[in-house]
């Protein structure tokens, strides 16, 4: 049974307003969200974190949010760019995990000028 | 910086077969580990190793062997290889501990055909 879920496989947005990807979790033991992105042909690269201390956190463009209550976490992008277009994991670890991470499934992310 | 590099880029192996996937870091980082994407299924922890000659089983070891003899490599061996591991396998590595200024840096992945 998969722990982490990104139940849209897709997101298409226009270029300059909001994308919102989601992802939900089961596991209440879970205290350190990330965000990968993935270009094709490439590994996946850091976006951005959150701890469970944490309900938002902020980068630029980007911010997570984080519902411990409903096990959901979120990723904005606004204003959204074509150079966004990307893979976008989720991913959770618990405690002192060393990088154990346990990933989502992707998004597959379009941003259309 | 070179980060974290993956050889080879692409293989093709039959059924039984038996391979090394290479991984090299050179961040001084203590913390490696393997992961494989699949459609639909994200990437799962094949193993991890939290320094030289510590290794342990992540979330689908099976098939898969590895050793880390240095901090920098941590290679990758498929014993028997088989249709089921035609995958895009990829190598991470971070400093030890999940902290804000820790995540994974991974190499750009290896992707592997059995046939």
């Amino acid at each position: 049974d998969q722990q982490v879920k990104q139940n849209s496989p897709s997101l298409s947005v226009q270029e300059g307003r909001i994308s919102i990807l989601n992802c939900d979790y089961t596991n209440s033991m879970f205290d350190y969200f990330l965000w990968y992105k993935k270009y094709p042909a490439e590994g996946p690269t850091f976006l951005i974190s959150i701890s469970s201390i944490k309900d938002k956190n902020e980068d630029g463009r980007f911010t997570v949010f984080l519902n411990k209550s409903a096990k959901h976490l979120s990723l904005h992008i606004v204003p959204s760019q074509p150079g966004d277009s990307a893979v976008y994991f989720c991913a959770v670890a618990g405690g002192t995990s060393y990088g154990k991470l346990t990933f989502g499934q992707g998004t597959i992310l379009t941003v259309h000028p | 910086n070179a980060g974290v590099t993956q050889t080879p880029k692409f293989q093709v192996l039959k059924t039984g077969q038996s391979m090394t996937l290479q991984c090299a870091q050179d961040m001084n980082h203590e913390y490696m580990s393997w992961y494989r994407q699949d459609p639909g299924m994200g990437l799962r922890l094949i193993h991890y190793s939290v320094g030289a000659g510590i290794t342990d089983q992540g979330e689908v070891p099976n098939g898969y062997n590895v050793s880390r003899s240095t901090t920098e490599d941590f290679p990758l061996r498929l014993l028997s290889a088989a249709p089921s591991q035609t995958s895009v396998y990829f190598c991470a590595s971070s400093y030890k501990g999940q902290g804000f200024n820790s995540p994974l840096h991974f190499g750009n992945g290896t992707r592997l055909t059995v046939t």
